[in-house]
């Protein structure tokens, strides 16, 4: 059974601070991890793709990696801003194209 | 493009009552889904359409959870007699089918639900 773990739950930094979230899966067959963006009260918004035969995506100030073999994704975020402040959601996707997601972890960006 | 579309936003109901959501995917979008997201966790999947036939529904409360797509298009998701735990978020999400490893869904704002 697939499960999925974000490292840490929630994060505080100052603006301009680069920073990494973390998530990590424990069946390596996914067909593409996702990483979104949750503001609160609101859907999901999509961030990064990566299919799974692809080592990273990046868009503007966001990178996401992904390593299979090991079950590890990554997001990095550079430069911070306040307007990053959100949840943000790394899921993984089955054959079905099914999601499971993790808990998510709540960043803070403080000006 | 419009987005997916999702009706009500909110919802207050008693325990036992009934409730329905809508909800109206982007246009040509073959896959649907329904997820439920707690507070504090992330969404959990409740059921898949593929055009208007389930793919996958092993995580739906059957006994009081049903859902169905008309037409390959709107779904509605409904909850009878609802009980305090069913407290949520449900979102509804489509995608355009292409390879299982390009699935990109979109995501509406969700129907925020409290059971009292």
């Amino acid at each position: 059974k697939q499960e999925v773990t974000q490292i840490p739950a929630a994060l505080s930094v100052p603006e301009g601070e680069n920073l990494v979230l973390n998530c990590s899966f424990t069946d390596s067959a996914i067909y593409n991890l996702q990483w979104f963006r949750q503001d609160p009260g609101k859907g999901l918004t999509s961030l990064l793709l990566i299919q799974s035969s692809q080592r990273e995506q990046t868009s503007g100030r966001l990178n996401a990696s992904l390593d299979k073999s090991s079950g590890r994704s990554t997001l990095y975020i550079a430069a911070s801003q306040p307007g990053d402040s959100a949840t943000y959601l790394c899921a993984v996707a089955g054959n079905t194209g099914k999601l499971i997601f993790g808990q998510g972890t709540t960043l803070q960006v403080k000006p | 493009e419009a987005g997916v579309a999702q009706s009500p936003r909110y919802k207050i109901i008693e325990k036992r009552q009934s409730v329905a959501f809508w909800c109206n995917p982007i246009s040509g979008h073959a896959t649907l889904y329904w997820y439920q997201q707690i507070l504090g966790q992330g969404p959990k999947l409740l059921i898949q359409f593929q055009n208007n036939g389930v793919v996958d529904d092993s995580q739906l409360p059957k006994d009081r959870f049903s859902a169905e797509r008309l037409k390959g298009v709107d779904s509605t998701l409904k909850i009878q007699p609802a009980k305090l735990e069913d407290s949520a978020v449900y979102l509804c999400a489509s995608s355009a089918y292409r390879s299982p490893s390009s699935y990109e869904q979109y995501f509406g704002p969700g129907t925020r639900l409290t059971v009292t």
